[in-house]
């Protein structure tokens, strides 16, 4: 059983839409829930983080979180070109003999913002 | 400036050679990763640690071998035995998983 999964994509959306993210985890007793941007051949790199239910947001972006239902997602308003990226979930991991320190992440959702 | 810094960016390697890829942090967190991404593939945790001198076996630990004498360094050597080296590799830290991990600027190695 997959523990953090994602729709591979690609999602492709026109410039200026909204372009939605989803994501499901396994695990009841995850607390910290991230989304990482990675741009082909590049680094991910950390965008938002949420830790308690319901919306963040942060500029264009907007992070929900659904504990009951074990769902995070990702909302970029007012899409962009430079959006197009690779977008990966992670979920803190409370397994492996209680450590807290490892994250799990999904493959990823590619994202393409057309002009 | 605070950051991760990985090396070289790009590596060759002769099929039966060893190499070791570099990863330093200045951010003074205690906790370091390496993964390896493959096209398709997402993340998979080679190694870990989360303290000095202790380290832990990830999902794909076979053929790959790591110290952490250093807070600082995490250096992560790909042997001889490791069948498909090809691939991007990253490092990471963090202070603790609620606060996710801050990536290096990975490091592609091919073998040639």
């Amino acid at each position: 059983q997959k523990e953090v999964e994602q729709n591979s994509g690609p999602l492709s959306v026109p410039e200026g839409a909204i372009a939605s993210l989803n994501c499901t985890y396994s695990d009841r007793g995850s607390q910290s829930f991230f989304w990482y941007r990675q741009y082909s051949g590049k680094s991910p790199e950390l965008i938002m983080f949420i830790y308690s239910n319901g919306d963040k947001e942060d500029g264009r972006f907007t992070a929900q979180l659904n504990k009951a239902s074990q769902y995070v997602s990702l909302l970029i308003r007012d899409s962009q070109p430079s959006d197009s990226a690779t977008y990966l979930c992670a979920v803190n991991d409370l397994k492996s003999g209680g450590s807290n320190y490892k994250l799990t992440f999904g493959k990823g959702t590619l994202l393409t913002v057309n002009p | 400036d605070g950051g991760i810094t990985q090396s070289p960016k790009y590596l060759f390697r002769k099929e039966g050679q060893n190499v070791t890829l570099s990863c330093e942090q200045n951010l003074n967190h205690d906790a370091m990763y390496w993964y390896r991404q493959d096209p398709g593939q997402g993340l998979r945790l080679i190694y870990y640690s989360q303290i000095v001198n202790d380290f832990q076996k990830g999902d794909i630990a076979e053929g790959y071998s790591v110290s952490r004498e250093k807070k600082e360094s995490f250096p992560l050597t790909v042997t001889s035995a490791q069948k498909n080296p090809t691939a991007f590799y990253l490092c990471a830290s963090s202070r603790a998983s609620l606060y996710g991990y801050t990536f290096g600027s990975g490091t592609r190695l091919t073998v040639v």
